[in-house]
């Protein structure tokens, strides 16, 4: 079975910082991985995904198959990045079974 | 339209009501989902719907029957719930197949549903 494993419930760091937030995952086979963002009021959304390799709101997140892990990552942290961030593991099917991890809130103080 | 709409966004009702969700979504997805997330814990899966056929139901309770009258609806009908059951009841619809998007979620806002 897939699992998804973020350790820290809470990230806390000053405007300006670097920030990385953990996430490994587990599962047999070939999955695709996501980040997905819920920001204070507003609806789950999608921030990134491995096979995009691209760069959202200034976030990178790589895909490292030997060490299963999925860490997202930003140089400089924002106030507007305050946010609930989910993980989230995908077996490649005709439709999308994810399984988010638990959440890691990141808090950025000016 | 590129988005997915919830009603109601709230919803409160007694252990013997019955009361029903709904979702919509224009962007021609054909699979779609439901999903309960409580207070500061991830969603969980519910249902898959893929082409309008319930293709995933994660053992979820019998007071929870969903329902996909068309490639652009998605109900879930309530009936006799808990009140553990008070939760944010997510829709969220993706492509289907082996295109790019298929494993891409697009997220409604949430019902939010307190059962009292």
């Amino acid at each position: 079975a897939q699992r998804v494993t973020q350790p820290e419930k809470l990230l806390s760091v000053f405007k300006g910082a670097p920030v990385e937030l953990k996430c490994n995952y587990s599962y047999s086979g070939s999955p695709e991985l996501f980040w997905y963002v819920q920001y204070s009021r507003q609806r789950l959304q999608l921030l990134l995904r491995h096979i995009s390799r691209e760069s959202i709101k200034g976030f990178t997140a790589d895909l490292n198959k030997g060490e299963t892990s999925f860490h997202l990552k930003k140089p400089f942290a924002q106030e507007e990045d305050s946010a609930m961030y989910y993980c989230a593991l995908s077996m490649n099917s005709g439709y999308s079974t994810l399984t988010f991890g638990k959440g890691t809130m990141l808090l950025v103080s000016p | 339209d590129t988005e997915v709409t919830q009603t109601p966004k709230h919803l409160v009702m007694g252990m013997t009501n019955k009361k029903s969700l709904k979702c919509e979504q224009h962007m021609g997805h054909r699979a779609m989902y439901w999903y309960k997330q409580k207070a500061k814990k991830p969603p969980e899966l519910m249902f898959v719907y893929s082409y309008e056929k319930l293709s995933i139901n994660e053992s979820v309770p019998s007071r929870f029957s969903p329902e996909c009258p068309n490639s652009s609806l998605l109900n879930l009908h309530l009936h006799a719930l808990q009140p553990e059951d008070s939760a944010l009841y997510l829709c969220a619809s993706s492509q289907e197949g082996t295109t790019a998007g298929a494993n891409v979620l697009t997220f409604g806002a949430g019902s939010r549903l307190t059962v009292l």
